[in-house]
């Protein structure tokens, strides 16, 4: 059964601070890995990984993907209280339903 | 550009009454798709529609669920009774192609 488990589940961190968020996933023929962030509705994309050791890059927010050691790390410097939600780390499979099979999140708290 | 949008937004129900949700996704966008998140739990999938047609309801949870999606437009999810387990946030979520989804602000129900 597909399966993806983030760490750490939770995570409180002063403004200004640099924090790394994991993921670990099985898939059977992997497609993809995506990175949401969820503040208080909708879950908003930040990143869609296919390829081994290509960094995304998005201001202070980045991700990497190793398709050999199944995991993808997500990165934020220079936190601010904007930051603060639930960071989801999702993936697909090729074939089926293209359904996302998601972790239980990290909720990252940044305090001023 | 409009997004997912869901109503309701919160939707409290006694146990054996009967829910509808429904989820209109961004134009033109072919997949459609259900998730759940129950407290404590990660967001699992329920169901994928292509246009009208059911592509993979595989984790839909009994019969008690029933989805639709007409003319390939907007989709509703009834729960009929509803017990108490069915509580959680219902997720509406559309994509083009295999590309990364997009997700609704949810619907937050409850059964007493």
């Amino acid at each position: 059964e597909d399966k993806v488990v983030q760490s750490p589940l939770s995570l409180v961190v002063h403004e200004g601070d640099t924090v790394t968020l994991n993921c670990s996933y099985e898939v059977t023929n992997f497609r993809s890995l995506l990175w949401y962030k969820q503040e208080k509705k909708a879950p908003t994309f930040l990143f869609m990984l296919t390829s081994s050791g290509i960094e995304k890059k998005s201001g202070r927010l980045s991700s990497i993907l190793d398709k050999k050691e199944l995991f993808s790390i997500l990165n934020i410097t220079a936190t601010q209280t904007g930051d603060s939600a639930i960071y989801l780390c999702a993936v697909s499979g090729v074939g089926g339903s293209e359904k996302l099979v998601f972790g239980k999140g990290t909720k990252l708290t940044v305090n001023p | 550009e409009a997004g997912v949008t869901q109503f309701p937004s919160h939707s409290v129900i006694e146990k054996g009454q009967t829910v509808t949700l429904r989820c209109d996704p961004i134009s033109g966008h072919d997949n459609l798709y259900w998730y759940r998140r129950v407290m404590g739990k990660e967001i699992k999938f329920l169901l994928h529609f292509v246009k009208e047609s059911k592509q993979d309801e595989s984790g839909m949870p009994n019969n008690r669920f029933l989805a639709e999606r007409t003319g390939g437009t907007y989709s509703t999810l009834k729960v009929q009774p509803a017990e108490l387990e069915d509580s959680g946030v219902y997720f509406c979520a559309s994509s083009q192609g295999w590309s990364r989804a997009f997700f609704g602000q949810g619907t937050r129900l409850t059964v007493v």
